[in-house]
């Protein structure tokens, strides 16, 4: 069964570092997200892309954060300068349109 | 700012029985459901969908009911079984967008 996958599942970096949080969504899927989920918090939505452009963002998604899909397999989420409160679960999530989206594992990121 | 309600954080059922999740929403925007499913460590599974169209959409053991006038919806699943324990999550949509605004979650717990 096709899936969505995320690299790495657990990241730790110093706060002020870049990180890239990878994700390979199903491969006939036309759209992708990313979530996170603050611990013990509710999934927050942050991004939606469609046609190698960013269709919808949340205010969460400010100049620090940045999507990209470097290739026709990969789809990245950058956070530039990494704060104390990004420490969360991100998830990918792909779907075909307005159909139930399938979310990957997560990358538990830890700022410190 | 919560569109999506999950007020129960916790619901104990006996396996066999039925369990019975809720959900309650505000926005009047809404017109798609769905219910995701999440273990620890692990990203939302999605369960089952409706429509604003539908009352109600059954899948084996799932069903899903809409209550537009009541802005409410509910899981039903039967019977329970063990495997069933996980926290589950109503999430919504609003026309002419594809981002999912989550609700806090509700953890079931099926005991034998």
């Amino acid at each position: 069964e096709p899936e969505v996958t995320q690299t790495p599942s657990h990241q730790v970096t110093q706060m002020g570092q870049e990180v890239i949080l990878r994700c390979v969504p199903i491969s006939n899927h036309l759209y992708f997200y990313w979530y996170r989920q603050i611990l013990g918090q509710k999934v927050e939505f942050l991004v939606s892309f469609y046609n190698n452009e960013i269709s919808e963002k949340s205010e969460i998604f400010d100049d620090q954060f940045s999507v990209e899909r470097p290739d026709g397999s990969n789809f990245t989420l950058k956070i530039r300068s990494t704060k104390l409160e990004d420490s969360a679960m991100y998830f990918c999530a792909s779907n075909s349109g307005r159909t139930e989206a399938f979310f990957g594992q997560g990358t538990r990121l830890t700022v410190v | 700012d919560q569109q999506v309600k999950q007020n129960s954080p916790s619901l104990s059922v006996q396996e066999g029985r039925i369990s019975i999740l809720n959900c309650d929403y505000t926005n009047s925007m809404f017109d798609y459901f769905l219910w995701y499913k999440k273990y620890p460590a692990e990203g939302p599974t999605f369960l089952i969908s409706i429509s604003s169209i539908k009352d109600k959409n059954e899948d084996g053991r799932f069903t899903v009911f809409l209550n537009k006038s009541a802005k409410h919806l509910s899981l039903h699943i039967v019977p329970s079984q063990p495997g069933d324990s996980a926290v589950y999550f109503c999430a919504a949509s609003e026309i002419d967008t594809d981002k999912l605004i989550f609700g806090t979650g509700t953890r079931l717990q099926v005991f034998p």
